[in-house]
């Protein structure tokens, strides 16, 4: 696959451990958030999303966390899975027309 | 049921040569978005088409066109390839009211 984000921070977990990915974004007038996992040679595939009106969302074994005041996100994965490694962008929608602004990503690597 | 289909999945170009990158989504979406996305820089906006019939500029539109062939269809076009739009190009679409994009698989595009 292509390589995608060569110099990316990268969260090591081992599998059946929770992971956390963190990310801040920087429009205060965001309404909404989302995260994308994106895994070699694919497109970014959509996990969970968050309105500004909320603090906390649950999906399968995601969480999303959203702190407005200190404008920072997090994704959580519960028992982390070897198909769970990937990159992870979180993405803020800015303005009209939905228009998303990504950020550099992380790189989770799941070890056995 | 194929979502978002991007072609050509891969392509060489010599700096000067001109090409189109092709996307079609079969999902009756509203909105349509071309994003480049380069190692440690995550996913850029290119140009965006909101609904059928209208296009706009993203962050990082300049040596790129684009065409809204109709509701499917939104084509992106380099009138005169440079080495700095190496890059790996998505397509994306949204249907109205809904928060995250379908992305395609990609096209990776080297000029040479």
């Amino acid at each position: 696959g292509e390589s995608v984000g060569l110099h990316l921070p990268t969260l090591s977990v081992q599998e059946g451990d929770n992971s956390i990915i963190n990310c801040a974004y920087s429009n205060s007038a965001s309404d909404y958030f989302i995260w994308y996992k994106q895994e070699s040679g694919k497109g970014p595939q959509f996990i969970i999303d968050i309105r500004s009106n909320m603090d906390k969302r649950q999906g399968q074994r995601v969480t999303v966390l959203l702190n407005k005041t200190v404008k920072h996100l997090s994704l959580q994965i519960a028992a982390t899975q070897p198909g769970d490694s990937a990159v992870y962008f979180c993405a803020e929608n800015t303005g009209t027309a939905s228009k998303l602004t990504f950020g550099t990503g992380t790189r989770l690597q799941v070890t056995l | 049921n194929a979502g978002v289909t991007q072609t050509p999945k891969f392509q060489v170009l010599k700096t000067g040569q001109s090409m189109t990158l092709q996307c079609a989504q079969d999902m009756n979406h509203n909105s349509m978005y071309w994003y480049r996305q380069d190692p440690g820089m995550g996913l850029r906006l290119i140009y965006y088409s909101a609904s059928e019939g209208t296009t706009d500029k993203g962050e990082v539109p300049n040596g790129y066109n684009v065409s809204r062939l109709n509701k499917r269809e939104f084509s992106l076009r380099l009138e005169s390839a440079a080495p700095s739009q190496t890059s790996v190009y998505f397509c994306a679409s949204r249907v109205t009211g809904a928060a995250g994009y379908t992305f395609g698989s990609g096209t990776r595009l080297t000029v040479v």
